[in-house]
């Protein structure tokens, strides 16, 4: 199957830092991409949709202005946390939708971030 | 609002046993489901798909069945095997947009 990647796997990072996530496809070129938050023995939850060449569509209750997304080329979207706080210390992943074909809506995962903030 | 709902967070089988693994939703827009396969620290693992114009779609030893009617989903391991123990997840979708995921169910084959 398709290959994404996240880079750090995990950080640890003061209270008011902010931190960034990469996430690319290495074998596809995605224009859409996912990030999602897990909380310990919760669900996946969606945080916000990113095209590429266009603003991140955010879920409810996430604030575009701490998560910020970037999704500035086909293979690569960031996710920065801006002055990070303990409660959003929590597993982070993405995804990139392969964009043609049978399987055009399955989406590929990154093998997640844990950020922890002290 | 949870559209997809893992009842069970937990199952422990057997080795050589089936391993059923259920799902429910609630939005009858939803025409793609997905099992995804998760060990800690890692991201998921596509496990295998189904559209809402099937009710069945088998790949080696994972069955998935959907009854559209119920509005759940179930996914079968037979025989289960150890290295099978992990947190699955169901996710839904209407095709094209996001998927909604539901809570896990961790498994454990006992060797």
């Amino acid at each position: 199957g398709a290959v994404v990647s996240q880079h750090p796997s995990r950080v640890i990072c003061k209270s008011g830092t902010s931190v960034k996530i990469e996430c690319r496809s290495l074998d596809f070129q995605a224009t859409t991409m996912f990030w999602y938050r897990q909380f310990p023995k919760q669900s996946l939850m969606l945080m916000a949709t990113s095209n590429e060449g266009s603003k991140a569509t955010y879920e409810q209750g996430v604030e575009k202005d701490k998560f910020l997304i970037n999704h500035a080329s086909l293979t690569l979207s960031t996710l920065t946390v801006t002055s990070a706080h303990p409660e959003d210390s929590s597993f982070y992943i993405c995804s990139a939708r392969f964009p043609t074909g049978d399987i055009n809506n399955e989406q590929f995962f990154g093998p997640g971030t844990r950020l922890t903030v002290l | 609002d949870q559209q997809v709902k893992q009842n069970s967070p937990s199952l422990s089988v057997q080795e050589g046993r089936i391993s059923i693994l259920n799902c429910d939703y609630t939005n009858s827009m939803f025409d793609y489901f997905l099992w995804y396969k998760k060990y800690p620290a890692e991201g998921p693992t596509f496990l295998i798909s189904i559209s809402s114009i099937k009710d069945k779609n088998e790949d080696g030893r994972f069955t998935v069945f959907l009854n559209k009617s119920a509005k759940h989903l179930s996914l079968h391991i037979v025989p289960s095997q150890p290295g099978d123990s992990a947190v699955y997840f169901c996710a839904a979708s209407r095709t094209g947009n996001q998927f909604y995921f539901g809570t896990g169910t961790s498994l454990t084959v006992i060797p």
